[in-house]
């Protein structure tokens, strides 16, 4: 079975720039969560989806952060302008709902803003 | 607040060893998941072992178990005979019962244990 796909595995951009974070969760999975990870702050949880539509976003930093999900089979998380303080390493998950279902991750991307 | 708390930044164990990760979480809901994962070097993060609130046992998968002890609301993960490829962060995250039945999926993590085995 193919698990979460995320492109690009690495990402290297300059400051002000858009930043364009791609998913494709596991078929069949209502929900899509983005998290952001970094040393100082750990893991935390941008947004999630269940059936293509936003849940919560109260984890989403600031405004130019934007997340869609306009079908089952892809999610987009993207930053415009990009600034040095959002570089880390971005995860898309995916998962069933119901209590013992555990989210599946993808390999991350690697974000570094110069 | 902090939900979940894993006390130990890191600790080394040596080779073949057993290893106990501590996980202590706060809820007040009868019903709730608690998950490990596992995050190597190279970065992706691994679903381990999950346990339930009613479940009778304790969780076992291979050399990982839990010791799920519901009234002092801990969940260490032991990992018995320890291996170089064990190496790794490890995460606890409970999930809740959800207000909203659209809310199912969230997780809640701690801050993780830096694990190094060594030979």
């Amino acid at each position: 079975d193919a698990g979460v796909i995320q492109s690009p595995r690495h990402e290297v951009t300059e400051m002000g720039q858009e930043v364009t974070l791609r998913c494709k969760p596991i078929s069949g999975h209502d929900y899509l969560f983005w998290y952001r990870q970094t040393m100082m702050r750990g893991l935390e949880l941008l947004i999630y989806f269940n059936n293509n539509v936003p849940i919560d976003d109260s984890g989403m930093p600031e405004d130019r952060f934007s997340a869609k999900m306009p079908n089952a089979s892809f999610s987009t998380l993207k930053i415009q302008p990009s600034e040095p303080r959002d570089s880390a390493v971005y995860f898309c998950a995916s998962s069933p709902g119901g209590i013992n279902q555990p989210q599946h991750f993808g390999d991350g991307t690697r974000l570094s803003i110069l | 607040a902090q939900k979940i708390t894993q006390t130990q930044p890191g600790m080394f164990v040596q080779e073949k060893e057993a290893v106990t990760l501590d996980c202590t979480y706060d809820t007040s809901d009868p019903s709730y998941g608690l998950f490990w994962y596992k995050q190597p070097s190279s970065g992706e993060m691994i679903f381990l072992i999950y346990q339930g609130s009613y479940d009778q046992q304790n969780a076992t998968e291979g050399r990982y178990s839990l010791n799920f002890q519901k009234a002092r609301k801990s969940a260490n993960l032991v990992i018995s005979a320890s291996q170089l490829g064990d190496s790794a962060m490890y995460f606890c995250a409970m999930r809740e019962v959800p207000i909203s039945t659209d809310s199912w999926g969230k997780l809640q993590f701690g801050a993780g244990t830096q694990v190094v085995v060594t030979p």
